[in-house]
């Protein structure tokens, strides 16, 4: 019984357009959410992250908003760009629980 | 400042056959994971070890071993590799700040195939 889906294995955008990923989650005791970005031949480097408490949090062009009611979260990349193509992971965590679940992964293509 | 170092990078074992992967950090982190990633399957946690002298089971923790060696280091053992082991496996390491979470910093993997 997977505990987090990302429900779309691939997307492609164009350049310049924004990039929505989406990401659920089953279990309401989850309280930190993070974005990992995967490059092939590499290991997995930390994006963005986000606490239950918030809604919402920018880091530049990447911004993660939180939907604890609907147990959805969802990453925005904007104006997305040729080096924003990877496999984005999420990942769900509980505050001081060392352990993480991660999701599937999404392929994201920026076409030029 | 390496992070978080593995090695080998790549590996091919035949059936039966044992190996170590290792896996060192130099942020001073007090916990480390061992993940393996398999088409479609995302991140699955093999076993993890939140402070130095403590292990315990993941999700996938069958046909493994671990030792934490000391704070820095971290090492999977396969005892009898198994074809179903063929995946790539990534070392992470965290600062477990107590009450708050916790991100995690990645190695750069290792490619094992098993014949």
């Amino acid at each position: 019984d997977q505990q987090v889906k990302q429900n779309s294995p691939s997307l492609s955008v164009q350049e310049g357009r924004i990039s929505i990923l989406n990401c659920d989650y089953t279990n309401s005791m989850f309280d930190y959410f993070l974005w990992y970005k995967k490059y092939p031949a590499e290991g997995p480097t930390f994006l963005i992250s986000i606490s239950s408490i918030k809604d919402k949090n920018e880091d530049g062009r990447f911004t993660v908003f939180l939907n604890k009611s609907a147990k959805h979260l969802s990453l925005h990349i904007v104006p997305s760009q040729p080096g924003d193509s990877a496999v984005y992971f999420c990942a769900v965590g509980g505050f001081g629980n060392e352990k993480l679940t991660f999701g599937t992964g999404t392929r994201l293509t920026i076409i030029p | 400042n390496a992070g978080v170092t593995q090695t080998p990078k790549f590996q091919v074992l035949k059936t039966g056959q044992s190996m170590t992967l290792q896996c060192a950090q130099d942020m001073n982190h007090n916990s480390m994971y061992w993940y393996r990633q398999d088409p479609g399957m995302g991140l699955r946690l093999i076993y993890y070890s939140a402070s130095e002298g403590t292990t315990d089971k993941g999700e996938v923790p069958n046909g493994y071993n671990v030792s934490r060696l000391n704070k820095r280091e971290f090492s999977l053992r396969l005892e009898s590799a198994a074809p179903s082991q063929t995946s790539v496996y990534f070392c992470a390491s965290s600062p477990r700040v107590g009450g708050g979470g916790t991100e995690q910093y990645f190695g750069p993997g290792t490619r094992l195939t098993v014949t």
